[in-house]
C-alpha cells in the first residue's frame, strides 16, 4: 500500500530525455519525494529528492507539480546504463514502502 | 560503491538452518535498515535500527531477528528456514532515521545484497 502511483514500464531511445511520472496525491505538507533506482539485482541507488521546489543533481532532475500531488523524474540524456526499476517514494510513517515502480528500458 | 558493506554475497543453506547475516553501514550513518527482497517481488521493508536500539517494524517474521552493534554495525538472524525465505536480502543506512521531519539526512544508501537460497 504505498502511497505512490508510477506507470508499470516505459521505453525510451538512447540519447533522448527519459520522463518519469509518479503520482502521490495523499502526501502531507513536511513529507519528501524521493526516487531510486535499482539495477538488475543490485542495491537500490538513491537518486534525488525533493519537497517544494525543482531539484537537480549529476543523474536526474526532479519536476514536483505546485500542488505536490505528482512529480516527474527527468534523466536528460538516457543511456542503456539507465536501463532499471526507479522508484518514487513518499515516506508512510517509518517505513519506506517501495511500491512496483516503473521498469524503464532504454532502446538504442 | 554506496559504501554499506555486507557479507556474505551468497549463502546456500537447508530448510530448517539458522544463518546470519551481517552489515556495515557507511562511515557516520547512525541508522541502518534492512530490506528482503524475493523474486519478483518488490522490496519489502523488515526493520530499522537507530543508534543500537530497534525504532520500526515491518514485515518480519518472528523466525528474523536483528540487532545494531555499539559499533553500529547489524547482523539480520534468519532462522528455521524455509524455501520462501530464499532472497535478496539488502541493508542500508542513513545519517538520521527514515520518519523523522526533515529530507537529506534520511536518504538511505544501500548494500549490494547477500542473495539468500535455502534448499
Amino acid at each position: 500500500d504505498a502511497k505512490t502511483t508510477q506507470p508499470p514500464s516505459m521505453d525510451c531511445a538512447e540519447g533522448r530525455a527519459a520522463n518519469l511520472p509518479c503520482n502521490h496525491s495523499t502526501i502531507s505538507g513536511n513529507e519528501y519525494v524521493y526516487w531510486y533506482r535499482q539495477i538488475h539485482s543490485q542495491g537500490p541507488q538513491y537518486i534525488i529528492h525533493g519537497l517544494k521546489n525543482n531539484e537537480t543533481n549529476e543523474m536526474a532532475s526532479l519536476i514536483i507539480t505546485e500542488d505536490r500531488k505528482s512529480s516527474t523524474l527527468i534523466l536528460p540524456h538516457a543511456t542503456l546504463r539507465d536501463t532499471a526499476v526507479y522508484y518514487c517514494i513518499v515516506r508512510v510513517g517509518k517505513d519506506m514502502r517501495f511500491g512496483a515502480g516503473t521498469r524503464l528500458t532504454v532502446k538504442p | 560503491d554506496s559504501g554499506v558493506t555486507q557479507t556474505p554475497k551468497h549463502l546456500i543453506t537447508a530448510t530448517g538452518q539458522r544463518v546470519t547475516l551481517r552489515c556495515s553501514p557507511r562511515s557516520g550513518d547512525l541508522s541502518v535498515y534492512w530490506y528482503q527482497q524475493s523474486l519478483d517481488q518488490g522490496l519489502q521493508f523488515l526493520i530499522q535500527y537507530y543508534n543500537g536500539e530497534e525504532r520500526a517494524k515491518g514485515n518480519i517474521l518472528e523466525r528474523f531477528s536483528a540487532q545494531q552493534f555499539p559499533d553500529l554495525h547489524s547482523e539480520l538472524n534468519l532462522s528455521s528456514l524455509e524455501l520462501g525465505d530464499s532472497a535478496l536480502y539488502f541493508c542500508a543506512s542513513s545519517p538520521t532515521p527514515w520518519g523523522l521531519a526533515g529530507g537529506g539526512g534520511e536518504t538511505q544508501y544501500f548494500g549490494p545484497g547477500t542473495r539468500l537460497l535455502v534448499l
